[in-house]
């Protein structure tokens, strides 16, 4: 069982739309990130969020740690937010920068 | 500030071989943590290296071993490849080891044939 679920798995969004990608986790956490990758390999860190929202741009995250829910948004969506997204979670039970990670969404904005 | 840099950047290897791949943090960054990712497992979290010292390991065999010198540079091996180790692999560094923000270098792209 993977303690990090993300759905959903595959997104294909005409520019201008509103995304949202969802994360769902089993486990105690300190800590969720939410990591963008593009073609090519490269991982850039969008957020680290342990309550509430935060907004950075065009992106949004929110987190529900009662339910253990995060959400990652994208308003007025674009070609170049084409990319893998992947939420990680650090367990309270883990130290250090142990992290449990998501299977990703993929997301194509289509111009 | 220079990122974190990986070399080499591409690697073929045949199965029973041995590799070492490098990772250079930030200037400053006192943690190193590896990654593998494969397409079908996704990312997984190998180790972690704090000041030299190994503060986490992932599951993953005795083959995987890593190691991190006085100015935070860290070194990956992996001894008697299998066909199963062609993976990418990703370094990421922090400043410290709390499960703060982490910045990823570009990978290690290896094949095993």
């Amino acid at each position: 069982k993977n303690e990090v679920e993300q759905s959903p798995q595959n997104l294909t969004a005409q520019e201008g739309e509103f995304i949202t990608i969802n994360c769902s986790y089993s486990v105690g956490i300190s800590a969720l990130h939410w990591l963008q990758q593009h073609p090519g390999g490269g991982i850039v860190s969008l957020f680290m969020l342990s309550s509430g929202k935060k907004k950075h741009g065009r992106l949004i995250a929110t987190i529900n740690i009662q339910e253990k829910h995060s959400s990652l948004h994208i308003t007025a969506s674009h070609p170049r937010d084409s990319a893998v997204y992947i939420c990680a979670v650090r367990p309270f039970s883990n130290t250090g920068n142990q992290f449990y990670f998501g299977t990703g969404t993929s997301l194509t904005v289509i111009p | 500030k220079a990122g974190v840099t990986q070399t080499p950047r591409y690697l073929i290897k045949t199965r029973g071989q041995q590799v070492t791949l490098s990772c250079s943090p930030i200037s400053g960054h006192r943690s190193v943590s590896w990654y593998q990712q494969t397409p079908g497992q996704g990312l997984q979290f190998l180790f972690e290296y704090f000041s030299e010292t190994q503060r986490n390991k992932g599951n993953f065999p005795g083959r995987f071993s890593g190691r991190q010198f006085s100015n935070s540079r860290s070194e990956m091996n992996v001894s008697t490849l299998e066909l199963g180790d062609s993976a990418l692999y990703l370094c990421a560094s922090s400043l410290w080891t709390s499960g703060e923000t982490q910045y990823f270098g570009p990978g290690t792209r290896l094949l095993v044939l």
